[in-house]
């Protein structure tokens, strides 16, 4: 089984200052791991996803994430935050059965102060 | 907009109900998964089907049940409702098997009174 640890439930960070939301992840297998971001009142929005090709992953709007395998972790970044970026963000494990199932994270509430 | 829809997106019953939501997938792609996304269970897989077949199930309650028809649209059908069902319900959508992105609806938000 896999699953994945959020480990700040919220980070507050001030406009332009950078961004990070940690990820650890557990898996009995080589995994395909996305981060999604859900804004106040809508859906899941993907902002970018590792599937075994480069260990750096670059998303939209400025967000990357880097998978370290000896770490079990696939941390968010940005260098530069932006007021528009408040809001909640999920690491995600996608599973390993005949299905595509997704294993979401407990979530990270980012709050930008201006 | 991801190009998944969902109906109705607010909906609210009373406890014992039955309730319908709907779910139309993007263009072309053939999976559609359902998840529930709650403040104490936090978003769960619930079930998917792929081209009209379930293809794996997750913590989804007996009392639920969903299908896939043939112009791939699906429902999920919530039934006996209780106050703990109150919560989002995600519809995704993804192409071929193993295709790995999931696109998102905007949800349907389900209170039960």
């Amino acid at each position: 089984a896999q699953s994945v640890t959020q480990l700040d439930s919220h980070v507050s960070v001030s406009e332009g200052t950078p961004v990070l939301l940690r990820c650890n992840y557990s898996s009995s297998y080589s995994p395909s791991l996305f981060w999604y971001v859900q804004h106040p009142n809508k859906g899941l929005q993907l902002l970018l996803k590792y599937t075994s090709a480069a260990t750096l992953v670059k998303g939209i709007n400025g967000f990357e994430a880097e998978f370290k395998k000896s770490e079990t972790s696939f941390h968010l970044t940005k260098p530069s935050a932006h007021m528009s970026d408040a809001a909640e963000y999920f690491c995600v494990v996608r599973g390993n059965n005949a299905g595509n199932m997704l294993t979401f994270g407990g979530g990270t509430r980012l709050m930008v102060k201006p | 907009d991801s190009g998944v829809t969902q109906t109705p997106k607010h909906l609210i019953t009373a406890t014992g109900q039955r309730v319908t939501l709907r779910c139309s997938p993007r263009s072309g792609d053939l999976s559609v998964y359902w998840y529930q996304q709650s403040l104490d269970q936090g978003l769960q897989f619930l079930i998917q089907y792929y081209n009209g077949e379930e293809r794996a199930k997750g913590n989804i309650l007996e009392r639920f049940s969903a299908q896939q028809f043939p112009d791939l649209h699906s429902e999920l059908n919530l039934s006996s409702l209780e106050l703990g069902d109150s919560a989002l319900y995600f519809c995704a959508s993804s192409g071929r098997l193993g295709s790995y992105e999931q696109y998102f609806g905007p949800g349907t938000r389900l209170t039960v009174t």
